[in-house]
């Protein structure tokens, strides 16, 4: 049971280019999360998906696009990146409603030059 | 935008020692919840108390909500090295909208 994984652990961008964050889940839920953590600025959600199917946008979605392809798995992708979009990228999933627990992923962190 | 608020932002103390860390929100909530997380590493959930509780334990965790003052405190009792991380509270508003996390307190426990 590994949880919640993501990949790549680690990326550098030149400013324009593209590319896509992968999460997936083992534990059968419902609700899945895209993050992003700054310093000093917390956790800020950018695109939340409630149930399979559906996909809402959060606090920062400007210049992101997510898919849920499957219940497993919650794609983000930036499709032209930005030196503002340097940050560590956490996915997260819960087992049904919006306010239960989150599981967390290890992280992404992203540098665009 | 942020609804859960923290504070200290960082709080040092000595092993052995009680820590405390608040929590101010804004807006009526369904339930309140606690994360840790250890310096590079993702959010790991402690404890979720729930709108009519006031207060509730885990371990050496001790969680208390006050609805009328829209806050909250996480007490870590005889703290330890390894209870060094970032802390964070997250709300559940009474709307169909996911947590929203607070910016944290940095927690630092020297041996």
């Amino acid at each position: 049971n590994a949880g919640v994984t993501q990949t790549p652990k680690f990326q550098v961008l030149k400013t324009g280019q593209s590319m896509t964050l992968q999460c997936a889940q083992d534990m059968n839920h419902n609700s899945m999360y895209w993050y992003r953590q700054d310093p000093g600025m917390g956790l800020r959600l950018i695109y939340y998906s409630a149930s399979e199917g559906t996909t809402d946008k959060g606090e920062v979605p400007n210049g992101y696009n997510v898919s849920r392809l499957n219940k497993r798995e919650f794609s983000l992708r930036l499709e032209s990146a930005a030196p503002s979009q340097t940050s560590v990228y956490f996915c997260a999933s819960g087992r049904d409603t919006l306010k239960v627990e989150q599981f967390f992923g290890p992280g992404t962190r992203l540098t665009v030059l | 935008s942020q609804q859960g608020e923290e504070d200290p932002q960082a709080l040092s103390i000595q092993e052995g020692e009680n820590a405390t860390m608040n929590c101010s929100y804004k807006t009526s909530i369904n339930n309140l919840q606690w994360y840790r997380q250890n310096s590079g590493r993702g959010l790991v959930h402690l404890i979720l108390i729930r709108s009519n509780e006031r207060e509730k334990h885990s371990g050496r965790l001790r969680v208390t909500l006050d609805t009328s003052k829209k806050s909250s405190s996480l007490l870590i009792t005889a703290s330890r090295a390894a209870d060094t991380a970032s802390y964070f509270c997250a709300t559940a508003n009474s709307g169909n909208t996911p947590l929203v996390f607070g910016k944290g307190t940095r927690l630092s426990v020297i041996a």
